[in-house]
């Protein structure tokens, strides 16, 4: 099974309106990170936002924010306000913590463009 | 504000030819990491680097694949003989721990693209 899965390949926004990008996961590890990446047409990796899967609250980060809903194991994030230049590739990665490992497990994609 | 940095930021090479691509992790970061990006794929876990030694490593970081931390600052992937299949985006990366910690944010270089020929 796939430890990250997002579904949208394609996403539209209007200028200054927000988006929600899905991501699903999966993991029997009750410790995890939940990461958000952008990735831009110049191709390197920017950090967006972090959810630890104990914090009480969900992460925030200016117009990023992450709507973590534990039982239903998704971590979508949400851009407000788009801007033409959040027009990227976004991935959702999620790191296992407790077998040891420290690497992170990347989802597909999801490639939004914000429309003027 | 600190960052992680790769050169080359592109290289071109033959086939069977050896590969050194450089990483320069941010300074009080303990944990190192290799990953890659064929063309339109998703993001791949190669190898994590912690003490000196690798911590991880995936099923693609075979015998062709090797990693050194040569002196205190730099961070490299050798790739021996390179083939074809080799040719992707390759993204150093580090943290300042593992584990689960608030502060483990993973940071990514900007990309090295290897194109093998």
């Amino acid at each position: 099974a796939q430890k990250i899965t997002q579904t949208q390949p394609g996403m539209f926004v209007q200028e200054k309106e927000a988006v929600t990008l899905d991501c699903t996961y999966d993991t029997s590890d009750p410790s995890y990170g939940l990461f958000w990446y952008k990735q831009p047409s110049s191709g390197e990796m920017i950090f967006l936002i972090y959810q630890g899967s104990y914090d009480q609250q969900n992460a925030t980060e200016g117009r990023y924010s992450l709507n973590f809903q534990k039982a239903r194991k998704s971590a979508n994030l949400v851009i407000s306000a788009s801007q033409l230049g959040d027009s990227a590739m976004y991935f959702c990665a999620m790191r296992e913590d407790l077998t040891g490992a420290n690497n992170l497990f990347f989802g597909t994609g999801t490639r939004l463009t914000v429309i003027p | 504000e600190p960052e992680v940095t790769q050169t080359p930021s592109h290289q071109v090479t033959q086939m069977g030819q050896e590969v050194i691509l450089r990483c320069v992790p941010i300074s009080n970061h303990l944990y190192f990491y290799w990953y890659r990006q064929i063309l339109g794929q998703k993001v791949e876990f190669l190898v994590s680097f912690y003490n000196n030694e690798i911590s991880e490593k995936s099923e693609i970081f075979d015998d062709q694949f090797s990693v050194e931390r040569p002196d205190g600052s730099n961070f490299t992937l050798k790739i021996r003989s390179t083939k074809l299949e080799d040719s992707a985006m390759y993204f150093c990366a580090s943290s300042p721990t593992g584990g689960q910690y608030s502060g483990n944010t993973i940071y990514f270089g900007e990309g090295s693209w290897l194109t093998v020929v």
